[in-house]
């Protein structure tokens, strides 16, 4: 399967404790964006990525939430201090070029905190 | 900040009738994307507008972006079975901006045989 991928699909976790997520995207797509839906809600956009440099974060994003992609292939997004707000599915996406264009979407994380 | 908002947030169909989801920005657009989330699935790109006042087709499917690119809508003529799911639009602010792809909610398409 040469799409998007996420990992892990789901986590538990207790409040306070930290959560890293995986994000691979389509091989030849430069950007690569995070973002969080919950139920009922539309995808929510968190961060992109160009290549390694991430370009923009929401300003809604706590200072407990960091992305990486540090040569430019897969990301991590790390949730520090769970609360239980932070519950949703995480969604990673890429895309290729760079003006917008149709993003491809992985099957998401779910993250449920306790 | 940049707020894109959707109606109807639920429509209910028979199979055969026609559908339409409206899409509205607080602010003007440089393209809008439209996307199909099946039930339990992830989001799934349909098409992009860029233009003002731009209409594409994609089989029984129409797509028209506003000429102020403040609004776009998405028609469905005789609805299937295999329409059914969440359609969302999505709208990247003129000029750029720290809020990224701004997500309607989403209009949740039910059709019953």
């Amino acid at each position: 399967d040469t799409g998007v991928s996420q990992n892990p699909r789901h986590k538990i976790t207790k409040r306070g404790q930290n959560v890293t997520f995986r994000c691979d995207p389509i091989s030849e797509h430069n950007r690569l964006y995070w973002y969080r839906q919950t139920l009922g809600q539309g995808p929510e956009f968190l961060t992109y990525f160009q290549n390694e440099a991430q370009l923009e974060k929401s300003r809604l994003l706590s200072d407990r939430f960091s992305a990486e992609r540090p040569k430019g292939s897969f990301s991590t997004l790390e949730i520090q201090r769970t609360e239980q707000g932070d519950s949703a599915m995480y969604l990673c996406a890429s895309s290729l070029g760079l003006t917008p264009y149709e993003q491809y979407f992985g099957p998401g994380t779910r993250l449920t905190v306790t | 900040g940049q707020q894109v908002m959707q109606i109807p947030q639920y429509q209910h169909v028979q199979e055969g009738e026609d559908f339409t989801t409206y899409c509205n920005s607080s602010t003007t657009l440089s393209n809008i994307q439209w996307y199909k989330q099946r039930p339990g699935g992830h989001p799934v790109f349909l098409i992009q507008l860029v233009k003002s006042g731009e209409v594409k087709k994609q089989k029984r499917l129409t797509f028209q972006f506003g000429e102020a690119k403040k609004n776009s809508s998405l028609h469905i003529t005789a609805t299937q079975t295999t329409d059914v799911g969440t359609y969302f639009c999505a709208g990247w602010r003129s000029g750029g901006g720290a809020d990224g792809l701004t997500f309607g909610k989403g209009t949740h398409l039910i059709i019953q045989p």
